[in-house]
């Protein structure tokens, strides 16, 4: 079973949709999760954390659930400039300091 | 302003002549990473050095070198490229276990 688990897509959805992404991770002592967009051809770049209560930063919405070691992510109100793929992302805990752990990435395509 | 700075973006090389790509930072971050990510793939840690202290990860290749004179610097060293490695090459710092920055990346090729 891989470490972070992905739907690899891809997603093709109209402008103005909503659009959920999921996530599941093996290591329960996981410390710290993200979700990080990367354009093609381009680095990842951080879009949020995550965190237990759940928290918003304009059309995204991430969602942690520990007890079924489970991340989500939502985006309202696509846009084009959406288009890319959402890398789920885990911090190992214990002695794997820092280590990330990525999921194979959700491809994303919002069209006109 | 870029913040890390990975040098050159596109690098061509020769199977089997080493090749050196650098990564330069101006946050003063403590920790810098270099990950390999192939087409379709996702990211995969090669090693990682937290202050001086460097870490390898177990199946990163003997292939692979790195070297950090200093806090802003960092190097990747691959002594004999084979086709397998072409990819790209990110760099990324963090202070601490905090967020990750990554630079825009290398992409090696191998001819």
């Amino acid at each position: 079973r891989k470490e972070v688990e992905q739907d690899p897509g891809p997603f093709n959805v109209p402008e103005g949709a909503t659009v959920a992404f999921n996530c599941t991770y093996s290591n329960s002592a996981s410390q710290s999760f993200f979700w990080y967009r990367q354009d093609c051809r381009k680095e990842p770049k951080l879009l949020m954390s995550v965190y237990s209560s759940g928290n918003e930063d304009g059309r995204f919405t991430a969602q942690l659930n520990r007890a079924s070691q489970y991340i989500s992510l939502l985006i309202r109100d696509s846009k084009l400039s959406d288009s890319a793929t959402y890398l789920c992302v885990v911090t190992a805990g214990g002695t794997s300091y820092g280590k990330l752990t990525f999921g194979q990435g959700t491809i994303l395509t919002v069209h006109p | 302003d870029a913040m890390v700075i990975q040098n050159p973006r596109y690098q061509v090389t020769q199977f089997g002549k080493p090749v050196t790509l650098s990564c330069s930072q101006t946050l003063n971050h403590n920790v810098m990473y270099w990950y390999q990510q192939k087409s379709s793939q996702a990211p995969k840690l090669l090693f990682h050095y937290y202050d001086k202290d460097f870490n390898n990860e177990a199946d990163t290749p003997d292939n692979f070198q790195s070297r950090r004179p200093n806090t802003s610097f960092c190097f990747l060293d691959i002594r004999s490229p084979g086709l397998g490695d072409a990819a790209m090459y990110l760099c990324a710092t963090s202070r601490g276990e905090n967020i990750q920055y990554f630079g825009a990346g290398t992409r090696l090729s191998v001819l």
